[in-house]
């Protein structure tokens, strides 16, 4: 069946821009994760929802990125006033339920100028 | 969070078996021990996971020490393909994972 999905795939924009990446979850999965993933490391947990609400977001790294899952399906990370910082890989990831396997998608590559 | 420790790179060659060193020595009893590993531009792929017991799927198995402080990941036949990163993970009761920086298996023909 059809994996996690994420777009764009892609995305530039300029220092204190606005933007939204898109997670496509497994269907059917309850629990949607985010994690960021700088060059060099390993991905890092942002926060993870379960159904629609956010279960834990403790790892985001302050006010200006905020993500939704509304419909308990499809989730969207919003970042606010974009800075250079913040370009990096960001990956979504769906299980079926809490405590089980995490499955990734490709993620986003956002780069800010 | 509890840690884990791996080498930042091993090299194989092809057809060979490979195992991948894990130490994870604050470990509590409640974390599962993942591994994930991560080809070029993509998303990190779930390769297996365990409790206490040993396990082994159609990729890999998992060879967990007695005491849990340590694991290893086998590959049995080592694959050009194979060649990634390859991340070990305790799993918290969260469910969150905390990546470190995993290790850069490099598989010569």
């Amino acid at each position: 069946g059809a994996g996690v999905s994420q777009t764009p795939s892609n995305k530039v924009t300029e220092k204190g821009k606005y933007v939204e990446l898109r997670c496509d979850p497994i269907s059917g999965h309850t629990a949607l994760y985010w994690y960021r993933q700088s060059l060099g490391q390993g991905p890092e947990f942002l926060i993870y929802f379960q159904g629609t609400g956010a279960a834990d977001d403790s790892g985001l790294p302050n006010d200006r990125f905020f993500a939704v899952r509304p419909e308990g399906s499809v989730s969207t990370l919003k970042i606010q006033r974009t800075e250079r910082g913040d370009s990096a890989v960001y990956l979504c990831a769906s299980s079926r339920d809490i405590g089980e396997t995490q499955y990734f998608g490709p993620g986003t590559r956002l780069l800010v100028l | 969070d509890a840690k884990t420790t791996q080498p930042n790179s091993m090299e194989s060659n092809e057809e060979e078996p490979v195992h991948l060193p894990c130490n994870h020595s604050t470990i509590s009893g409640t974390d599962y021990i993942h591994w994930y590993r991560q080809l070029p531009s993509q998303g990190p792929e779930y390769v297996i996971h365990g409790l206490t017991s040993n396990v082994n799927n159609r990729m890999a198995s998992l060879a967990i020490a007695e005491d849990r402080k340590s694991s290893t990941l086998i590959l049995h036949r080592a694959t050009l393909r194979d060649a990634a990163v390859y991340y070990c993970i305790l799993r918290d009761v969260f469910s969150r994972l905390t990546f470190g920086e995993g290790t850069q298996l490099t598989v010569n023909p």
